[in-house]
């Protein structure tokens, strides 16, 4: 198996721009989740899915982010409008009947 | 609260001396712990758990962590560090009361020097 594929896997935008992150889970994972991560915030868990319905989406800084996941084998993260402090890198792990996490190679995000 | 702790940001070894990157935890029920590793400009990647069962388990790449369930830690250990081994370490543990979703410690920095 190729792992959990992300794409792209470097982005630079400007303020006000739409951004859209995606990702392909492992075959036959139940689970995905979006994480981002930054040096002063660490690794924060933004959304998670189970069997492509959204479960926990608490970890959502605004309205700005949206976050889908219309089949087994694809999940998208959007940012609208993008802002300089929505730069980060952003994860996407999913998990399947073993209980563990397989993370994506992250997509690094530059809004500038 | 579900949390795990990681209680230095970084931790220092010499080549072929003994590692311990250090975790700590706080679980209501029995803990399902992990360890992640993850190199420069890479995700994360698994290197063992423990969810029952012996307290000493192994892992990838030589690694090995003790569960003790009294102290509350589930600490990582290597008995001879390689300069490879030089990586940002996470502690997490499966929060079961929400889906299963993993909660992170924010990391330690191991660095090996030759």
């Amino acid at each position: 198996d190729a792992g959990v594929i992300q794409s792209p896997r470097h982005e630079v935008t400007e303020m006000g721009q739409e951004v859209t992150l995606r990702c392909k889970p492992i075959s036959g994972h139940d689970y995905l989740f979006w994480y981002r991560q930054t040096m002063m915030r660490g690794l924060e868990l933004l959304i998670y899915f189970n069997n492509n319905v959204p479960i926990d989406d608490s970890g959502m800084p605004e309205d700005r982010f949206s976050a889908k996941m219309p089949n087994a084998s694809f999940s998208t993260l959007k940012i609208q409008p993008s802002e300089p402090r929505d730069s980060a890198v952003y994860f996407c792990a999913s998990r399947g009947p073993k209980n563990i996490q397989y993370f994506g190679a992250g997509t690094r995000l530059s809004v500038l | 609260a579900q949390s795990v702790a990681q209680p230095e940001d970084q931790v220092n070894v010499a080549e072929g001396n003994p590692l311990t990157v250090k975790c700590t935890y706080s679980v209501s029920g029995n803990p399902y712990l992990f360890w992640y590793v993850q190199y420069p400009n890479r995700g994360l990647q698994f290197l063992l758990k423990y969810i029952t069962g012996d307290n000493l388990v192994k892992g990838s790449y030589g690694f090995e962590a003790e569960f003790n369930k009294s102290q509350t830690s589930f600490h990582l250990k290597k008995p001879s560090a390689l300069v490879s081994d030089s990586a940002l370490y996470f502690c997490a543990v499966r929060d079961m009361a929400q889906g299963g979703k993993l909660i992170f410690g924010q990391g330690t920095e191991l660095s090996v020097k030759p």
